[in-house]
Order: C-alpha cells, then sequence, then structure tokens
C-alpha cells in the first residue's frame, strides 16, 4: 500500500511551546489530508479535514487557532499545536487520500505528544 | 449522520480457531466500509474494503468481510488465527451520500492466544 509518513513520532515539550507535526504522502499525491486525535483506548477523533492548498476544515469543538494546519503541496501537511498545554497530550494521527472518497485513506505511524 | 458500532470491546480467540469482529453501521445514502487494523503506538493499517460488487470481500493477511446490506453490517473474518493478529481492529464506514468523512467505530481488540 502508500506509504505515509509522519514526523516526529514522540514529542515532549514544556506547557507554553508550540509543537509542528509533519505528515508526507512518499508516493502518491494526496488531494486530501485529515487529522486525528485518539485518546487511550478511544477511536480517532477527527479534527481537520484539509484540501492542498486551501483552508482547512475543522469538526465542530477543535479550535482552529491552537490547532493549525497547513496543506501546502500534495505531499505535505502540517498541524501545528499552538501554545500547547498539559490537555493537549495525546496521539495524533495524520492521514491522507488521493482522489475521491472510494480511495482509501492511508495512516501515518502518529505522534505521542506529552506537554509537561 | 453517518455511524458505526462495533459492540464487543475485546475478542478472545484460539490461535488456529476461526475468528469475527463485528462492525453495523448507519449511513443515509450507500456505504463505502474499511476495516483498518492498529498495533501499539501506531498508525492504522489499511486490511480490506468495500465499494460495490461482490459482497465477500478479500483482504490483507488472509482477512476476509462479508457485506449484508439487509442486516447493514460488515463483519471481519479470518479462518484461521495467528498470536501475531493481536491488535485493536477498527471499523469505519463513509457515507456516498455526501460528506468527506470516514467515521470510525470505538475499535475491538483482538487477543489471539496460544
Amino acid at each position: 500500500g502508500a506509504v505515509v509518513s509522519q514526523h516526529p513520532s514522540r514529542v515532549i515539550c514544556k506547557s507554553g511551546t508550540s509543537v509542528k507535526i509533519e505528515c508526507r504522502s512518499l508516493d502518491f499525491q494526496a488531494t486530501t489530508m485529515f487529522w486525528y486525535r485518539q485518546f487511550p483506548k478511544q477511536s480517532l477523533m477527527l479534527m481537520a479535514t484539509s484540501n492542498e492548498g486551501s483552508k482547512a476544515t475543522y469538526e465542530q469543538g477543535v479550535e482552529k487557532d491552537k490547532f493549525l494546519i497547513n496543506h501546502a503541496s500534495l505531499t505535505l501537511s502540517t498541524l501545528t499545536v499552538a501554545s500547547a498545554h498539559p490537555e493537549d497530550s495525546s496521539f495524533y494521527i495524520c492521514s491522507a487520500r488521493a482522489g475521491g472518497a472510494k480511495n482509501i485513506q492511508y495512516f501515518g505511524a502518529g505522534t505521542r505528544l506529552s506537554v509537561l | 449522520a453517518q455511524s458505526v458500532a462495533q459492540p464487543e470491546d475485546q475478542v478472545n480467540v484460539a490461535e488456529g480457531n476461526p475468528l469475527t469482529v463485528k462492525c453495523t453501521y448507519s449511513v443515509s445514502g450507500n456505504p463505502y466500509l474499511f476495516w483498518y487494523v492498529q498495533y501499539p503506538n501506531r498508525g492504522l493499517q489499511f486490511l480490506l474494503k468495500y465499494i460495490t460488487g461482490d459482497n465477500l470481500v478479500k483482504g490483507s493477511y488472509g482477512f476476509e468481510a462479508e457485506f449484508n446490506k439487509s442486516q447493514t453490517s460488515f463483519h471481519l473474518k479470518k479462518p484461521s488465527a495467528l498470536v501475531s493478529d493481536s491488535a485493536l481492529y477498527f471499523c469505519a464506514v463513509r457515507d456516498t451520500g455526501g460528506g468527506n468523512k470516514l467515521t470510525f467505530g470505538t475499535g475491538t481488540q483482538l487477543k489471539v492466544e496460544l
């Protein structure tokens, strides 16, 4: 299957710092990218959907000024957690899809964020 | 609104026995259905999908799933389980009636024991 690379795999930071997570589709052009958050022993919660070159669409309850998403090219999307706080600690997973809704979403390996 | 239900938090099965992980869905249009597997501290790996056509879908690692429209189900099956199949399994649906969103079930932890 297609490969989605997500970096870093783990981040430990102090409260108040900003953290950037990168998501790259290595062997396909991702017209749509998705960012999820997963709490322990729970399902994936969609945070936002982004199409290349346009603003991200955020799910209800997700602060767009807190979770900044940039989808600058067909192979790269970034999620920046602005001024992270301990409650932002979580497992963040990106996903990418080429083309339309019939196609498979491929997932990155996830980023474990721990805010002290 | 679309939704997915995975009624079992955990399924235990002995190695070599058949396994079934249950999934039911609700959509307003026709469904696109997917199964993913997640190993600890990793992202999700795609197993198989149903878009249209044959109700029995075969996927990676010997897994298969059967789409049943009347029961709105898409159960994941494997004839002979392996210890290495132990992981967290997610069923997901996308509604062809509109929307770009893939909705996931709550996941089922599969434990295969010797």
